[in-house]
């Protein structure tokens, strides 16, 4: 039983252009959820959080979007660079009183020059 | 100056053995992770500690064992490797304010039993 889930497991968009990268979660408790990006051979590193109060939470040029009706969030990379490959995790947690994250399968971009 | 750190990087061993996996972290968090990447690339997490204490412990064999000796450290012996066990094991750490916070993670421990 997946809580979380990112139905694409991998995108390839052209340098300069947005990515879309979805997350679909089912526990209506999960009120924090992370992206997190990995490369080969190297652990999860964090990119971007956003908490159920927000509907969305920008820094630089990652945004992350949160739906709670529809229980779907999603980062947008933009302009994406090449730089930006990788495999991205998605992570929901139930908030306060939980210490765990329930991750993503992921999805790898891959951005084309 | 890594943050967390897992040692070994690679370990390839014959069925049967057992073997030790070490993580430090040197951010001064308080609560330590241990995730496996099966396979299929999922992140499930096996155990997590808080000051010491272990408070996750997820439907795992019981060959598996963590130990906390201090709040920096995180250590995972395997006994009796299995083949299903091959995965990638990453250590995580974080600080905990009554929610999880931002987790970190190592490297990544590839684990391949033969």
């Amino acid at each position: 039983d997946q809580q979380v889930k990112q139905n694409s497991p991998s995108l390839s968009v052209q340098e300069g252009r947005i990515s879309i990268l979805n997350c679909d979660y089912t526990n209506s408790m999960f009120d924090y959820f992370l992206w997190y990006k990995k490369y080969p051979a190297e652990g999860p590193t964090f990119l971007i959080s956003i908490s159920s109060i927000k509907d969305k939470n920008e820094d630089g040029r990652f945004t992350v979007f949160l739906n709670k009706s529809a229980k779907h969030l999603s980062l947008h990379i933009v302009p994406s660079q090449p730089g930006d490959s990788a495999v991205y995790f998605c992570a929901a947690s139930a908030g306060a009183g939980t210490y765990k994250y329930i991750f993503g399968t992921g999805t790898r971009l891959k951005v084309l020059a | 100056d890594t943050a967390v750190s897992q040692t070994p990087k690679y370990l390839v061993t014959q069925m049967g053995n057992d073997k030790s996996i070490k993580c430090e972290q040197n951010l001064g968090h308080d609560t330590m992770y241990w995730y496996k990447q099966d396979s299929k690339k999922f992140l499930k997490i096996m155990f997590s500690y808080n000051n010491k204490e272990l408070i996750i412990n997820e439907t795992v064999p019981n060959r598996f064992s963590p130990k906390s000796p201090d709040k920096a450290h995180l250590n995972l012996h395997i006994n009796s490797l299995e083949l299903g066990d091959s995965a990638v094991y990453f250590c995580a750490s974080s600080q905990y304010s009554g929610a999880p916070g931002t987790q970190y993670f190592g490297p990544g421990t590839r684990l391949l039993v033969l």
